[in-house]
């Protein structure tokens, strides 16, 4: 069972270009979140999806981002013209439908980088 | 607002001793989540702790869980160079039941020397 996938592993982009980051769950899990980690930080939350749905995003910057998980295909974490203070990794997680647990289950992360 | 507290941030541990270190957290929950992160590496999760008094053990760790006190402590026995990594704690503090996000404390960098 493949664990939870992330592409890139690591992006490089100038300011004012538009960074795509995608994760595809566990397979059975139906629950996405995505976290940022900056360096010496903890993980903060920025948006939780389900299929077609966001949930929660109450993390999420107004301007710039956005994100998705369609019916079919990855979730997709969308920054628009990127600044360098968007430099972090970029942590995908999911969970199943478990709502005594709710474990998350990470992905190996999307390094980002802002030139 | 949630605030998730570790301390200390970091600590040098000597092989063979045994340490505890601690999470605290402002807010009511009965779900919390130790993580353990390597250099450049993503997150795996050790222990989830589910209502008062749960205790956890996996190896030389382990995790307890104190609902009233807010607080999560992770205990380590005998130290070794293998559990140098970062360990962050987690909480939910959903009371719905529903799958909700996570917040985070700014973890605890373990060093072992020899």
């Amino acid at each position: 069972n493949a664990g939870v996938m992330q592409n890139p592993r690591h992006l490089v982009r100038r300011r004012g270009q538009e960074a795509r980051l995608r994760c595809s769950p566990m397979k059975g899990h139906s629950h996405v979140y995505w976290y940022r980690q900056l360096p010496e930080e903890g993980l903060k939350f920025m948006v939780y999806l389900q299929k077609e749905n966001i949930i929660d995003e109450s993390g999420m910057p107004k301007e710039r981002f956005s994100a998705e998980f369609p019916k079919e295909g990855p979730s997709i974490l969308r920054i628009q013209q990127v600044v360098r203070g968007d430099s972090a990794a970029y942590f995908c997680a999911s969970s199943p439908q478990d709502r005594v647990r709710n474990e998350q289950f990470f992905g190996p992360g999307t390094r980002l980088t802002v030139l | 607002e949630l605030k998730v507290e570790q301390n200390p941030l970091f600590l040098s541990m000597q092989e063979e001793k045994n340490y505890t270190i601690y999470c605290n957290y402002s807010t009511t929950s009965d779900r919390l989540y130790w993580y353990r992160q390597d250099p450049g590496k993503s997150l795996e999760s050790l222990f989830v702790l589910l209502s008062n008094g749960a205790v956890k053990q996996e190896g030389r760790l382990m995790a307890s869980l104190d609902t009233k006190a807010r607080l999560s402590t992770l205990h380590i026995t005998a130290a070794v160079h293998d559990l140098s990594a970062t360990y962050f704690c987690a909480v939910d503090p959903s009371y719905t039941g529903a799958n909700s996000k996570l917040t985070f404390g700014k973890g605890i960098t373990l060093s072992v020397r020899p």
